[in-house]
This record gives C-alpha cells, sequence and structure tokens, in this order.
C-alpha cells in the first residue's frame, strides 16, 4: 500500500505570493493533518481535518487554510507568504486513534 | 494544555552501548505518546507508541520505551545502539490520538 504522499516535494516562492500544498492520505484513513516544521524545531500543528470537517486549528494566522476533499485528499493555502513561512510542511493521516503516518514532506523556500 | 519537552539537544553515544533519550510529558488527561525518527530531508517515521498496558513498549528497529507515570517520563531506549540509528528522535503526546503536540527534538550520534 501507499504511504502518505505529498506534492511538490520542493517549492521555491517569493515574498506574497500564494502557495498551494497538496496530500493524499492512506487508503482508508479519513483524518488528515498538517504540520510546519522549521530548521532546528518540532513540528507545530497547523490544521487537522476528519471526514472533509475541520476539527482542530492550531495557533496560525487567517493566511494559512486548508480543506479536505470527498476523497479526503488534502490541500493547505498559504497566502501573502512571508519569509518565515520558510519551513518543511508535513501532511500526516491516521485512523482514529492510532499513530498518525507522515509523509515526506514539501520544503517551501519563500525568497 | 498537552506539552512535550526533550531535555536533551543531542546524545552522543558509542556504537554497542546503550543509549537513553529522555522524555517528559504533561497532559490534562490520559496520554498517548509516542516516538518518531527523522532523517535528514525526511518525514517523520513512527517508532512506538503507549496507548495503555504494560510500561514498556517495544516498537521497530529494536527500540522500546519505559511509560512511568510518576515522573510523566516516556524515554526512548535501546540495548545496543547501530551508527545507523543517528538521526533527530521526536516525542510527541497526543490525548486523543489526533491532534500531536511535539517536543523539540533530541539529536542522536552513535560513534562507531
Amino acid at each position: 500500500d501507499a504511504g502518505v504522499t505529498q506534492s511538490p516535494t520542493h517549492l521555491i516562492k517569493t515574498r506574497g505570493q500564494h502557495v498551494t500544498l497538496r496530500c493524499s492520505p492512506i487508503s482508508g484513513h479519513k483524518s488528515v493533518s498538517w504540520y510546519q516544521q522549521v530548521l532546528g524545531q518540532g513540528p507545530q500543528f497547523i490544521f487537522q481535518y476528519y471526514e472533509k470537517e475541520e476539527r482542530g486549528r492550531g495557533n496560525f494566522p487567517d493566511r494559512f487554510s486548508a480543506r479536505q476533499f470527498p476523497n479526503y485528499s488534502s490541500e493547505l493555502n498559504v497566502n501573502a507568504l512571508l519569509l518565515g513561512d520558510s519551513a518543511l510542511y508535513l501532511c500526516a493521516s491516521s485512523f482514529k486513534d492510532t499513530e498518525a503516518f507522515f509523509g515526506q514532506g514539501t520544503r517551501l523556500t519563500v525568497v | 494544555a498537552q506539552s512535550v519537552a526533550q531535555p536533551e539537544d543531542q546524545v552522543n553515544v558509542a556504537e554497542g552501548n546503550p543509549l537513553t533519550v529522555k522524555c517528559t510529558y504533561s497532559v490534562s488527561g490520559n496520554p498517548y505518546l509516542f516516538w518518531y525518527v527523522q532523517y535528514p530531508n525526511r518525514g517523520l517515521q513512527f517508532l512506538l507508541k503507549y496507548i495503555t498496558g504494560d510500561n514498556l513498549v517495544k516498537g521497530s528497529y529494536g527500540f522500546e520505551a519505559e511509560f512511568n507515570k510518576s515522573q510523566t517520563s516516556f524515554h526512548l531506549k535501546k540495548p545496543s545502539a547501530l551508527v545507523s540509528d543517528s538521526a533527530l528522535y521526536f516525542c510527541a503526546v497526543s490525548e486523543l490520538g489526533d491532534k500531536f503536540y511535539f517536543g523539540s527534538g533530541t539529536k542522536l550520534n552513535v560513534k562507531p
């Protein structure tokens, strides 16, 4: 079975631009979460979606938004990019009350 | 509020020696505790979890962790370290098994 897949793997954007990151969960997993990992730090929770509904939101500005589609894949959108948004963005899927399985991440560089 | 603390930024150990990576947690309910490993430029790989049951949890690649409720600790251990174990290790807590709170990570260096 395929694991969690994320696209693209790397991305370079200019300040002020918009970016969309994509995630496909493991088949059968209905929960998708997004995390931001800044270099040298642990992952920070951004969003969780379950059955297409937002279940949780971390302490991130409104420039960050996400959605989950009927096939349980998910998009993370970031508007008006700042240099500080440069990070590894991780997507995780899980079946309720089990461990989360993480994708390889999208490395976003804002210049 | 849930939180995790990893007091050591880096742990150095010689190959073949036992290793311990420390983690303490704070939760308002029953803790779901996890250990993940991250290799350079990669995502997180699941090692083991504690939900309930035996305090000693065995996981992948020979790792194990001991849950200590009185000390609110969940230390990661391995009897004999390998050079290939060198990586970044994260402890995480999740009260409902959904949203995860990660520690700051501990870099494990295993020297030949």
